[in-house]
């Protein structure tokens, strides 16, 4: 079966630097995106990797290795704001998305 | 950047009553449009692929009947969840994909639509 995995809660420090890691088993590949979900909102777009390699967009930077099944997203300088759930999703063959369950990120002052 | 309004917001709906949900993108073509379901705590679940002018693909479990979906333009899709009971209850997003987005293919989200049924 697809499946994607991310840990389920993190905890990081206003002003650090947080990885959240997702490993994806899935018939084919052609895409990986992360999103951002505030609680009570609908997600947004983060960052969309489909080469390996580092994808950097300001304070995030989105990481992956095909041959892993491996993706990570990085949050430099972190604000309290950054508190939210952060889901990794994979397109499969068919196009169509498959979604980790989240991770939600807790920032502490 | 692209936007996905969502109609309404919040609804609050008495048992077998069915309840409209509109998905708008506002500022660019959506020839395919996508309806999850999201319950508390939990991942969103696709339950239907929209494209505008044909019929929409329901994945496996979701009752194409209960969930009645319409894509009439390729900025308006629209979800109805006919003779809603409490267990209906969740929160519903739409979002829609930018035909000229290119390999990116990203999807856009609506705000959400928060259910509730008494």
């Amino acid at each position: 079966g697809q499946n994607i995995d991310q840990p389920t809660e993190m905890t990081a420090t206003e002003g650090a630097i947080v990885q959240i890691n997702c490993t994806y088993q899935t018939s084919g590949f052609n895409g990986l995106f992360w999103y951002q979900q505030h609680a009570g909102e609908a997600p947004t777009f983060l960052s969309y990797n489909v080469l390996d390699g580092l994808e950097e967009k300001g304070r995030f930077s989105s990481f992956l290795s095909r041959s892993k099944g491996y993706s990570y997203l990085l949050l430099k300088e972190l604000q309290m704001k950054d508190s939210a759930s952060y889901l990794c999703a994979v397109k499969d063959s068919n196009y169509q998305l498959i979604w980790g369950a989240g991770t939600k990120l807790i920032i502490k002052p | 950047g692209a936007v996905v309004s969502q109609h309404p917001s919040r609804v609050i709906c008495k048992s077998g009553t069915s309840v409209k949900i509109e998905c708008r993108s506002l500022d660019f073509q959506a020839t395919t449009m996508f309806w999850y379901r999201q319950f508390p705590k939990q991942s969103l679940m696709l339950m239907a692929t929209s494209n505008e002018g044909s019929k929409a693909t329901y994945e496996q479990g979701v009752e194409k009947d209960k969930f009645l979906i319409n894509h009439a333009s390729l900025t308006l899709s629209t979800l109805t969840v006919t003779s809603a009971h409490p267990e209906d209850s969740s929160f519903y997003i739409c979002s829609a994909r930018d035909a000229d987005a290119g390999e990116t293919d990203t999807q856009y989200f609506g705000p959400g639509t928060r259910l509730t049924v008494l």
